[in-house]
């Protein structure tokens, strides 16, 4: 079974800085797909972005940016020019392939907060 | 891109009574939707996976007499809280799988009184 952690429940950031959630996960597989996902009040999800795990290559959405460190099953996000939309809860997923591909795991989420 | 309509966005019903959430695929054929729930403030809980034309696989510890889960077509994917109860209330949400990915839809927030 996967798990997914993210160590942060909340944080804030001023309008324009920069700030980097956290997610690790654990699991035995070598193919999956992470992803960070967005819900706003609204309670949408909305897709962040997404990372295949067998790319070495960060993925980078526009703002949007995370850190893969595949061995040592880490997986930031990091948000540049924080706007006051970004204001959100934001869940780490795991996805894996395969067997019951698509099955998603998600972390506790993280409450993202960008202050005027 | 890949649009699932969720409804209704939000039902109060009678404890007793049974509620239906429907997840419709808009633009792309979904083979296989994935149904979770969400407590307030807490993470999402895949409850079942349903596939068109086949039996839905519910996760360990979901009543699956209680949440009844029909996938007839390619479009359409349902859940029915059968006799409903106050503890039933929460955020209902599905995922329509598609050719390039996974889509949500909007929700449902069901509250049971």
């Amino acid at each position: 079974a996967q798990t997914v952690t993210q160590s942060q429940p909340e944080m804030s950031v001023q309008e324009a800085e920069t700030v980097t959630l956290s997610c690790t996960y654990d699991t035995s597989e070598n193919n999956y797909y992470l992803f960070w996902y967005k819900q706003p009040p609204s309670r949408q999800m909305i897709l962040v972005i997404r990372q295949e795990a067998y790319k070495q290559q960060n993925a980078t959405e526009n703002r949007f940016s995370v850190n893969f460190q595949k061995a040592a099953k880490s997986f930031s996000l990091k948000i540049s020019d924080s706007q006051l939309g970004d204001t959100a809860m934001y869940f780490c997923a795991f996805m894996k392939l395969g067997t019951n591909a698509g099955k998603s795991t998600f972390g506790d989420g993280t409450t993202l907060t960008v202050k005027p | 891109g890949a649009v699932v309509s969720q409804h209704p966005s939000w039902v109060i019903c009678k404890s007793g009574t049974s509620v239906k959430i429907e997840c419709r695929s808009l633009d792309f054929q979904a083979t296989t939707m994935f149904w979770y729930r969400q407590f307030p403030k807490q993470s999402l809980m895949l409850m079942a996976t349903s596939n068109e034309g086949s039996k839905a696989t519910y996760e360990q510890g979901v009543e699956k007499d209680k949440f009844l889960i029909n996938h007839a077509s390619l479009t359409l994917s349902t859940l029915t809280v059968t006799s409903a109860h106050p503890e039933d209330s929460s955020f209902y949400i599905c995922q329509g799988q598609t050719n390039y990915g996974y889509t949500f839809g909007s929700g449902t927030r069901l509250t049971v009184v």
